[in-house]
């Protein structure tokens, strides 16, 4: 079954460390979200992607947060300098991109600091 | 703008007896509307979607729900709840169709079904 695949599960940093976390999309889609969920919260949208493009980076924190989708690869949301208020649950979700087609979420990697 | 308000945080149910998740939503346009349910520590897995068509959506695992315009709501049911129906359920808005650009999550229902 190729799903939505994100590793790592779990990862754990201390302050100020780099955190990376990696997305593979379904097969066949080109569109990947990634999504942050908050302890008792819903999920809270931070960037879309297409291969090579990053179209809306609205819910993106200005700072320390980065994400890419190469043409080759899995795409990556990076966390740098990472602060206790980083942990949470991320999420990412890939879709075909074509009108009506839902987005289809991976397990998610839960992040914890140190 | 888009924004979907859960109406409880716990529902809780016994085994064989009715599921009512309520949702209500705001949007300035034509909107889908999606309920995904949260198993714990696992991802979202959908469960059924509205798009304009048919106003009462089935979706998987016998649950359903009714559009329904002048009331601004989308509430999800199911007959009869069973016990691995107990998880957390998210009300889900897109202005379109959930493909493009971002969804806009309500903050969850978590619903716990009694043997």
């Amino acid at each position: 079954n190729a799903g939505v695949m994100q590793n790592p599960r779990h990862l754990v940093r201390r302050r100020g460390q780099e955190a990376r976390l990696r997305c593979s999309p379904m097969k066949g889609h080109s569109h990947v979200y990634w999504y942050r969920q908050l302890p008792e919260e819903g999920l809270k949208f931070m960037v879309y992607l297409q291969k090579e493009n990053i179209i809306d980076e609205s819910g993106m924190p200005k700072e320390r947060f980065s994400a890419e989708f190469p043409k080759e690869g899995p795409s990556i949301l990076r966390i740098q300098q990472v602060v206790r208020g980083d942990s949470a649950a991320y999420f990412c979700a890939s879709s075909s991109g074509q009108g009506g087609q839902p987005q289809h979420f991976g397990d998610g990697t839960r992040l914890s600091i140190l | 703008a888009q924004s979907v308000t859960q109406l409880d945080s716990h529902v809780s149910v016994s085994e064989g007896t009715p599921v009512l998740l309520r949702c209500n939503y705001s949007s300035s346009y034509s909107p889908s509307l999606f309920w995904y349910v949260q198993h714990p520590n696992k991802g979202l897995q959908l469960l059924l979607k509205y798009t304009s068509a048919a106003t009462l959506v089935k979706g998987i695992n016998g649950f359903e729900a009714e559009f329904k315009k002048s009331e601004t709501s989308f509430h999800l049911t199911k007959p009869s709840a069973h016990m691995s129906d107990a998880a957390e359920y998210f009300c889900v808005v897109s202005v379109d169709g959930g493909s493009q650009g971002n969804l806009i999550f309500g903050k969850g229902t978590k619903l716990s079904v009694k043997p």
